[in-house]
């Protein structure tokens, strides 16, 4: 079946340090990857995606590479800032399904 | 546009108590869908619609009822909440793809259900 897997969390960082959040996947196929982000009290919103290997997906400084050798779509980014604190998810979701597919999240904290 | 809208934002219930959340969105999109979202367990699917009078079971539809009578409406029934449904609830819609899959998801703020 079609799975993935995040690093725990939390992950706590200070400003301006690099990010670097694991996702790896388990999927028949040629899935797309995603990574959403959950602010505070709001809904998910995209952040990133990537529809084929090695595409790399980048927004707000934030970027991953979908690698189908090692099934990771692992996210970085090079500064983080104390706005960045949230829950990242990563999803995937397989060509001519209609069913996106969670991991269990993993929680930002970035202190000043 | 609103985008995806919810209501109510908090809910509490008693066990056996029945109730609707509510889910709408302005964009015209085909394809709504239900989420839970758990400490642990990420966004797990209840039920989805690819259609007006058209639904489908998730990945935990057990305890939840859908129907679908307008583009815009999808909302999520507990016929007898449970304290085992006790959870925060995304509404997601999007543009279905012509070879099948979905374009990007677009989700509402939530509703904090709480079964006492």
């Amino acid at each position: 079946g079609n799975s993935v897997t995040q690093m725990e969390g939390p992950v706590t960082l200070s400003e301006e340090a690099f990010l670097t959040i694991n996702c790896t996947y388990t999927a028949t196929g040629y899935p797309s990857l995603f990574w959403y982000v959950q602010y505070p009290g709001e809904g998910l919103q995209l952040l990133l995606k990537a529809t084929k290997a090695d595409d790399k997906g980048s927004n707000k400084g934030f970027e991953a590479t979908y690698r189908k050798e090692t099934t990771s779509f692992h996210l970085e980014k090079g500064s983080v800032q104390v706005s960045d604190s949230a829950v990242y998810f990563c999803a995937l979701m397989n060509t001519g399904f209609q069913k996106l597919v969670f991991g269990t999240g993993t929680r930002l904290l970035v202190s000043p | 546009n609103a985008g995806v809208t919810q209501t109510p934002k908090f809910q509490v219930l008693k066990t056996g108590q029945s109730m609707t959340l509510q889910c709408a969105q302005d964009m015209n999109h085909e394809y709504m869908s239900w989420y839970r979202q758990d400490p642990g367990m990420g966004l797990r699917l209840i039920h989805y619609s690819v259609g007006a009078g058209i639904t489908d079971q998730g990945e935990v539809p057990n305890g939840y009822n859908v129907s679908r009578s307008t583009t815009e409406d999808f909302p999520l029934r507990l016929l007898s909440a449970a304290p085992s449904q006790t959870s925060v609830y995304f509404c997601a819609s999007s543009y279905s793809k012509a070879r099948g899959g979905l374009d990007t998801q677009y989700f509402g703020p939530g509703t904090r259900l709480t079964v006492l």
